[in-house]
């Protein structure tokens, strides 16, 4: 089976940092991503990890340890327009393949408030 | 824009009828997933298609049934229509069944079962 948490919801001010954690035990295991979402509309794609180590992309970072079963997605400079569902997703090659499917948490709220 | 399709974007019907949502995949893209996203579930993965081929199911009823043509486009069709199918439903598209290929999600049918 497929087990990935993360926080239901966290707030912040403008200008700040915000680290939303994610784990995850999953019976295989092919890079991990993270989808913004905003109400109602479309996840869209921020970043992806398969090997150890921070990825920096502008504004947002994003940690993964295999090891540890662990991902943290890093907002800086934050901006009313970040308030949003923050989603975390693995990529699980089934039966030894890569299928492509990816198995999503159920998100994390973001609030910015000015 | 993804450069995901989908239609139609809104949909209101009864208990018991069958609809059919439709979604064209971004140029080129080959693999085509539909996911099903309601409040209480998050983003379930339902079915993967990949140049006309089903290559993954996820936890998709019986009810439910779907199709990639020859075009590319990918059909879900819901029948005997239960209040609890009321969602959004999302179809998205990837380059390649490779690791680091993420999905582009279109924005969605919403579905009213009343």
């Amino acid at each position: 089976g497929q087990n990935i948490d993360q926080p239901t919801e966290m707030t912040a001010t403008e200008g700040a940092i915000v680290q939303i954690n994610c784990t995850y035990q999953t019976s295989g295991f092919n890079g991990l991503f993270w989808y913004q979402q905003h109400a109602g509309e479309a996840p869209t794609f921020l970043s992806y990890n398969v090997l150890d180590g921070l990825e920096e992309k502008g504004r947002f970072s994003s940690f993964l340890s295999r090891s540890k079963g662990y991902s943290y997605l890093l907002l800086k400079e934050l901006q009313m327009k970040d308030s949003a569902s923050y989603l975390c997703a693995v990529r699980d090659p089934d039966r030894g393949s890569t299928l492509g499917r990816l198995y999503f948490g159920r998100g994390t709220q973001l609030t910015v408030w000015p | 824009d993804s450069g995901v399709t989908q239609t139609p974007k809104h949909l209101i019907t009864a208990t018991g009828q069958r609809v059919t949502l439709r979604c064209s995949p971004r140029s080129g893209d080959l693999s085509v997933y539909w996911y099903q996203q309601s409040l209480d579930q998050g983003l379930q993965f339902l079915i993967q298609y990949y140049n006309g081929e089903e290559r993954a199911k996820g936890n998709i009823l019986e009810r439910f049934s779907a199709q990639q043509f020859p075009d590319l486009h990918s059909e879900l069709n819901l029948s005997s229509l239960e209040l609890g199918d009321s969602a959004l439903y999302f179809c998205a598209s990837s380059a390649r069944t490779g690791e680091g290929s993420p999905l582009h999600f279109g924005n969605g049918t919403r579905l009213t079962v009343t």
